[in-house]
């Protein structure tokens, strides 16, 4: 079945360290999401990327660096410099273009804990 | 800058009861309206997907509706059952982007 593939599940991250959350689809979308979610706070648009090998800055991509070497993926690196890092990482994707009949396709979403 | 409300934040309802939940967005430039469902920690579920020359779309016991020139949509739950819990989330595309709202937390009472 097509869909999209988040790993790992949960994920901890020692002070300083980078980490990165995978991103995997196989429904051939042309664009690619990352969001944050905090509770209370609702979800947060981290980065994004139409095309391959271009990606745009969200609202809050300060501490964040993305990449989109293939279509299929787009993986979040979470840095050092994001100093509250601990929340729920949801990727989404959908078809380029605004006259779709398929909106958008998330992901099942990445919980990083600070430790 | 368009701006997505839900209103309540989160609602209880008894089993069986039909209920309603609400979306309005600032601008009225949209592509499409999606509503969403999330169950705790998990990731989105899409219910329904409303494009701006639509007026409403249905699935089961599901029907949104959306009113443009107006800024708002509802999703139309019947005969609610306790498998309905959780929160649902609306999402506007004005452009290459979707906003969403807060949501609202449903509970439905057995």
């Amino acid at each position: 079945d097509g869909g999209i593939t988040q790993s790992p599940k949960y994920l901890f991250r020692k002070e300083g360290q980078n980490v990165t959350l995978s991103c995997e689809q196989n429904l051939n979308h042309d664009a690619m999401y990352w969001y944050r979610q905090d509770p209370g706070q609702g979800l947060r648009l981290i980065y994004y990327s139409q095309i391959v090998n271009d990606f745009q800055k969200g609202d809050i991509a300060e501490g964040y660096s993305v990449s989109r070497e293939k279509k299929e993926s787009f993986p979040l690196t979470v840095t050092s410099a994001q100093k509250n890092p601990t929340a729920f990482y949801l990727c989404a994707s959908t078809i380029q273009g605004f006259r779709t009949e398929n909106g958008y396709t998330f992901g099942s979403g990445t919980r990083l804990t600070v430790v | 800058k368009q701006e997505v409300t839900q209103i309540p934040a989160a609602l209880s309802v008894p089993e069986g009861e039909n209920l309603v939940l609400n979306c309005s967005f600032t601008d009225s430039a949209i592509y499409n309206l999606q509503w969403f469902r999330q169950d705790p920690g998990k990731g989105l579920t899409s219910l329904l997907l409303i494009q701006s020359s639509q007026r409403e779309q249905t699935s089961g016991r599901l029907n949104a509706s959306l009113d443009k020139s107006s800024g708002r949509s509802t999703l139309y739950i019947a005969a609610s059952q306790p498998g309905d819990s959780a929160t649902y989330l609306c999402a506007v595309r004005p452009d290459d982007k979707i906003i969403f709202g807060k949501g609202t937390r449903l509970h439905i009472l057995p």
